[in-house]
């Protein structure tokens, strides 16, 4: 079935260095690609998307390319901030157009240390 | 309200006991979700509802879950019989339709002792 693997935190890193953060996935047919953020006391938060290969979603200095030939989305940035210390989550939508039916991966802790 | 409203945030459960957990979603939105999510897990899917029909309960993980959305607005997960397994946190979604962005509560974290 379709699945979203994504690398295991947790992270840390000092205040301006770069983030990666590795997702790929196993899906049938054409899914879109999502990551989500989780502050702490906060509810999942729709970071960026991308609905084809190829397409890059960006937000909040963060990006991330759809890769259909690596099945990869991984989420980049190039000077993190303590502000951005949160969990983040790869999801996938296996179903056409779909945003609300999501597979997600098992989320990624970042901690920035200024 | 301005968002994806779920109470209680936290509920403590004996093994046995029945509960019933509260979504209220952004006024409007048609699309309502349900997601489970267990200690250092991602959230799994529940069910799914498109105003008061529960169009996909293909996550529900077994007989006890049970969920509803009678007037197409608010929707409540039920859990009859908790066991030790059902713990974990229960996340509300709802978005303009099934193609638009979710809005995610903050959830209710259930702890069945």
């Amino acid at each position: 079935g379709n699945s979203v693997t994504q690398m295991e935190g947790p992270v840390t890193l000092s205040e301006e260095a770069f983030l990666t953060i590795n997702c790929t996935y196993t899906a049938t047919g054409y899914p879109s690609l999502f990551w989500y953020v989780q502050y702490p006391g906060e509810g999942l938060q729709l970071l960026l998307k991308a609905t084809k290969a190829d397409d890059k979603g960006s937000n909040k200095g963060f990006e991330a390319t759809y890769r259909k030939e690596t099945t990869s989305f991984h989420l980049e940035k190039g000077s993190v901030q303590v502000s951005d210390s949160a969990v983040y989550f790869c999801a996938l939508s296996d179903l056409r157009g779909s945003q609300g039916n999501l597979i997600f991966g098992k989320g990624t802790k970042l901690s920035v240390k200024p | 309200g301005a968002g994806v409203s779920q109470s209680p945030r936290y509920k403590v459960a004996k093994r046995g006991q029945d509960v019933a957990l509260r979504c209220d979603p952004i006024s409007g939105h048609v699309s309502l979700f349900w997601y489970q999510q267990a200690l250092g897990q991602g959230p799994e899917f529940l069910t799914y509802f498109q105003n008061e029909a529960q169009l996909d309960k293909s996550g529900l993980p077994s007989d006890r879950f049970f969920a509803e959305r009678p007037e197409g607005s608010v929707s409540t997960l039920k859990i009859q019989r908790t066991q030790q397994e059902d713990s974990a946190v229960y996340l509300c979604a709802s978005s303009q339709t099934r193609e638009t962005e979710a809005f995610f509560g903050q959830g209710t974290r259930l702890t069945v002792v």
